[in-house]
């Protein structure tokens, strides 16, 4: 079965810091895609990241960077330079070749940025 | 820009009504899905589309039915509403994309709905 754990379900950072939001995932297809999305309080769902499981190299967007670690099953999003606009939901995804066209998400973290 | 419209943000239901959720996207995508939020759950899965009068079971579908007769349009149907499906309702849309770096089949999100179900 395939699964998505988040086990933070709230996260504090000082503002202008770096902060990591876990992820593990667990599927037995070499062919799967990592996601984060961010959720802010107005609601909407905005994608920030991918992460291909043949990608030799750590998927980087601006200031968000995926940690990947294929033999530990991890998807670790980094947000450097924390901003205040940055306090939201982020929830980490998968979706695989053998899943079809299912993305399944995990529970989430919050993050807070303090001033 | 990809756009996901979402019929209602908020609707107000009594238990055992039909409801009827309508999400239509611009972009051409062939996929299409329905997801509820719960606090602490997560997304999980409705049911999906990955083309016009195709549909497939998500993780949770009892309770639920869709409709897709025009490749732009996914509708959402409560054939008879319960008070454990208030919850917030997100239509999304994407690309027919393979996994493992081919393109990124990445979820364009609607507004979302939140149904209070009374």
């Amino acid at each position: 079965a395939q699964k998505i754990t988040q086990t933070q379900p709230g996260m504090f950072v000082q503002e202008k810091e770096a902060v990591t939001l876990d992820c593990t995932y667990d599927t037995s297809d070499p062919s799967y895609g990592l996601f984060w999305y961010k959720q802010p309080s107005s609601g909407e769902m905005i994608f920030l990241i991918y992460q291909g499981s043949y990608d030799q190299q750590n998927a980087t967007e601006g200031r968000y960077s995926l940690n990947f670690q294929k033999a530990r099953k991890s998807a670790n999003l980094v947000i450097s330079a924390s901003q205040l606009g940055d306090s939201a939901m982020y929830f980490c995804a998968m979706r695989s070749l053998a899943g079809g066209f299912k993305t399944i998400f995990g529970a989430g973290t919050r993050l807070f940025v303090k001033a | 820009d990809v756009k996901v419209t979402q019929s209602s943000r908020y609707l107000v239901k009594r238990t055992g009504e039909k409801v009827f959720l309508e999400c239509v996207q611009d972009m051409d995508h062939e996929n299409m899905f329905w997801y509820r939020q719960d606090p602490g759950l997560g997304l999980r899965l409705i049911y999906f589309s990955y083309d016009v009068k195709m549909k497939e079971k998500g993780d949770i579908p009892e309770g639920y039915s869709v409709s897709r007769e025009k490749k732009e349009r996914f509708s959402l149907i409560l054939e008879s509403a319960s008070t454990n499906q208030t919850s917030m309702y997100l239509c999304a849309s994407s690309i027919l994309g393979l996994a493992g770096g081919l393109d990124t089949g990445e979820l364009f999100f609607g507004e979302g709905s939140r149904l209070t179900v009374l």
